[in-house]
């Protein structure tokens, strides 16, 4: 099984910052990478999917980045909606594993 | 609109069986690989099982193999999830899903005596 690493796993922020959340996968996995945003007691949303493509309605502060073993999600300019969980998925192989997820905090 | 609607879930004993369905809209059901992935209390997400567009083949993580088992019914535009031997660590939110894009509300699953 690919297994795949978030960091961190949580952190705090301020309203306005710009955020990183890495996903490393044990294996490389091309640009087969999903991102999702939960916020609680809601079904995930998809953010990202190959690794850098926006799904059709997500705001253009939310990036994608990477290939092979890493990759990236970048929120630049924080909003008060974006306080949630992110997690990554691999889709290369199954089973398509989860990243532990990233709790994201007001600060 | 996609739209993905689970129902089915509920309370059932350790040992226990209980069917999921998930009822899709908006997209052509027949195209597509659905997955079953679950959540438990607290916890992050759990890749349960998929099925190709036919349900020709399937999947399982080793956590739900010989237990569980995925279906659908592409004139219904039904997704299935069969479980059996239910255990308390199965107890979770399931979520239907479609390809890397769209989730359902999911159902709760409550495995306990």
């Amino acid at each position: 099984d690919i297994q795949m690493t978030q960091s961190p796993s949580s952190l705090s922020a301020s309203v306005g910052d710009r955020v990183t959340i890495t996903c490393r996968a044990s294996q490389g996995i091309s640009s087969w990478l999903a991102w999702y945003q939960q916020k609680p007691e809601k079904a995930p949303k998809s953010l990202i999917y190959a690794a850098s493509s926006l799904q059709a309605g997500v705001p253009s502060r939310f990036s994608g980045s990477g290939s092979g073993t890493d990759f990236t999600l970048t929120i630049t300019s924080l909003q008060p909606e974006d306080f949630a969980t992110y997690y990554c998925q691999q889709y290369n192989s199954y089973p398509l594993t989860f990243g532990g997820g990233t709790k994201v905090e007001i600060k | 609109e996609v739209q993905l609607v689970e129902s089915g879930g509920g309370l059932v004993q350790p040992g226990g069986s209980l069917r999921l369905s998930c009822s899709a809209s908006g997209f052509t059901f027949s195209t597509y690989t659905m997955h079953w992935v679950r959540q438990a209390p607290g916890k992050g997400l759990e890749y349960v099982s998929a099925i190709s567009t036919n349900g020709g083949s399937t999947y399982y993580a080793d956590s739900v193999k010989g237990r569980f088992t995925i279906s659908r019914d592409n004139s219904k535009n039904t997704l299935y999830l069969q479980m059996s031997s239910l255990r308390t660590e199965d107890t979770a939110v399931y979520y239907c899903v479609k390809e890397v894009d769209y989730w359902g509300q999911g159902t709760l699953v409550t495995v306990s005596s």
